[in-house]
């Protein structure tokens, strides 16, 4: 059974420093791995989806990387704002048809002006 | 990009009364819709898979019975939850799986609230 863990559970750093979140799964043998962020009462927004076969994706400031064989995925965001501040929760399908998610614990960042 | 729906966002109801959430995919037809729950401070759980046209599979642990799952079409998946009591409060989270785009990304609803009193 997959097992997903996001370390640490929380994050404060100030603005302007970069982030580096972390995201370990037990099984290598993945599909895919999503990165969302949540907003306190809010729903889930995509940020980012590597593919198995893909290294890193990277949109604006956030770079997504992924080491299957290690297994661990790591989300970077460059030069960070007080508007990043959320939850950041990282996800892998179940299965090939990407229907179930298993989902980490979350980590909780708090980017201080 | 594409976008969930869901009505309404934070729902209050007596203990023994039903409540219904809908969930509409805006912009993409979903054949598959999921329903998850959160509680405060917690990650995601996955409680049923909705799926057009046939039956919602259930999580191990959640009734069937108290969860009623319906996916009228191909935008539209509900939960409603019968004979509500205080510890089904949470917030409640429903997700569509896109047909296009990149690797079966699943894209989320902003989430209902409920209270149970």
């Amino acid at each position: 059974k997959q097992e997903v863990t996001q370390i640490p559970a929380a994050l404060s750093v100030p603005e302007g420093e970069n982030l580096v979140l972390n995201c370990s799964f037990t099984d290598s043998a993945i599909y895919n791995l999503q990165w969302f962020r949540q907003d306190p009462g809010k729903g889930l927004t995509s940020l980012l989806l590597i593919q198995s076969s893909q290294r890193e994706q990277t949109s604006g400031r956030l770079n997504a990387s992924l080491d299957k064989s290690s297994g661990r995925s790591t989300l970077y965001i460059a030069a960070s704002q007080p508007g990043d501040s959320a939850t950041y929760l990282c996800a892998l399908p179940v299965t090939a048809a990407g229907n179930k998610l298993t989902f980490g614990g979350g980590t909780r960042v708090l980017v201080k002006p | 990009g594409a976008v969930v729906s869901q009505h309404p966002s934070r729902v209050i109801c007596k203990s023994g009364t039903s409540v219904k959430i809908e969930c509409r995919s805006l912009d993409f037809q979903a054949t598959t819709m999921f329903w998850y729950r959160q509680f405060p401070k917690q990650s995601l759980m996955l409680m049923a898979t909705s799926n057009e046209g046939s039956k919602a599979t259930y999580e191990q642990g959640v009734e069937k019975d108290k969860f009623l799952i319906n996916h009228a079409s191909l935008t539209l998946s509900t939960l409603t939850v019968t004979s509500a009591h205080p510890e089904d409060s949470s917030f409640y989270i429903c997700s569509a799986k896109s047909p296009v785009g990149f690797g079966y990304e699943q894209y989320f609803g902003p989430g209902t609230r409920l209270t149970v009193t």
